[in-house]
């Protein structure tokens, strides 16, 4: 079975100070990894995902097999990252393939 | 600008009701999730569909709950009989399965008392 786990609910820092948040990953088959963000009174949506090797909004993500995790990272924080973010891992094959798990979220906070 | 329509917004109904959300996916998209949201599980997943036909609803309670897609343009989640514990935040989203992203609505806010 797929599972993601997100191990904080909330995570404060402030303006200009590192940020990451973490997520580790239960799952059989070689996964593929994203982020979501849920800005306030936003609709959840895509941030990242991890083939694309790509830095948005100056969060990166690097996918460690060894480690099962997907840790989010951004060297500054910025008030405007305030947001719920949430890891999640598609089902890239098998009967399941399509099958798109999440985290609980994280809750991260920026202060000025 | 093509996105995931979810309605009602807010439902307040009574212990025992029968609700009902709808969904109306993106044009074109095959696959639809439904998920809830609580602070103590995050985005769980109820069920999914892809080309109308249910793949997984294992996370969803079945004694109460049914997941359906009438045509390729609704699918539709019930709840017969809502309980309390119920009161979540229901979303939608729907994609290609290629694409691997996922759009979501806005959700559904139900609160049974």
């Amino acid at each position: 079975a797929q599972r993601v786990t997100q191990p904080e609910k909330l995570l404060s820092v402030f303006k200009g100070a590192p940020v990451e948040l973490k997520c580790n990953y239960s799952y059989s088959g070689s996964p593929e990894l994203f982020w979501y963000v849920q800005y306030s009174r936003q609709r959840l949506q895509l941030l990242l995902r991890h083939i694309s090797r790509e830095s948005i909004k100056g969060f990166t993500a690097d996918l460690n097999k060894g480690e099962t995790s997907f840790h989010l990272k951004k060297p500054f924080a910025q008030e405007e990252d305030s947001a719920m973010y949430y890891c999640a891992l598609i089902n890239a094959g098998g009967t399941s393939y399509g099958k798109l798990t999440f985290g609980q979220g994280t809750i991260l906070t920026v202060h000025p | 600008d093509a996105r995931v329509t979810q309605t009602p917004r807010h439902k307040v109904t009574e212990m025992g009701q029968e609700v009902t959300m709808r969904c109306q996916p993106i044009l074109g998209h095959n696959t639809v999730f439904w998920y809830r949201q609580t602070m103590m599980q995050g985005l769980e997943l109820l069920a999914y569909f892809r080309n109308r036909a249910p793949l997984d609803d294992s996370g969803m309670p079945k004694d109460r709950f049914s997941a359906e897609m009438p045509d390729a343009t609704l699918a539709t989640l019930k709840i017969q009989p809502s309980e309390p514990r119920d009161s979540a935040v229901y979303f939608c989203a729907s994609g290609l399965p290629r694409n691997t992203e996922a759009f979501f609505g806005q959700g559904t806010r139900l609160t049974v008392v």
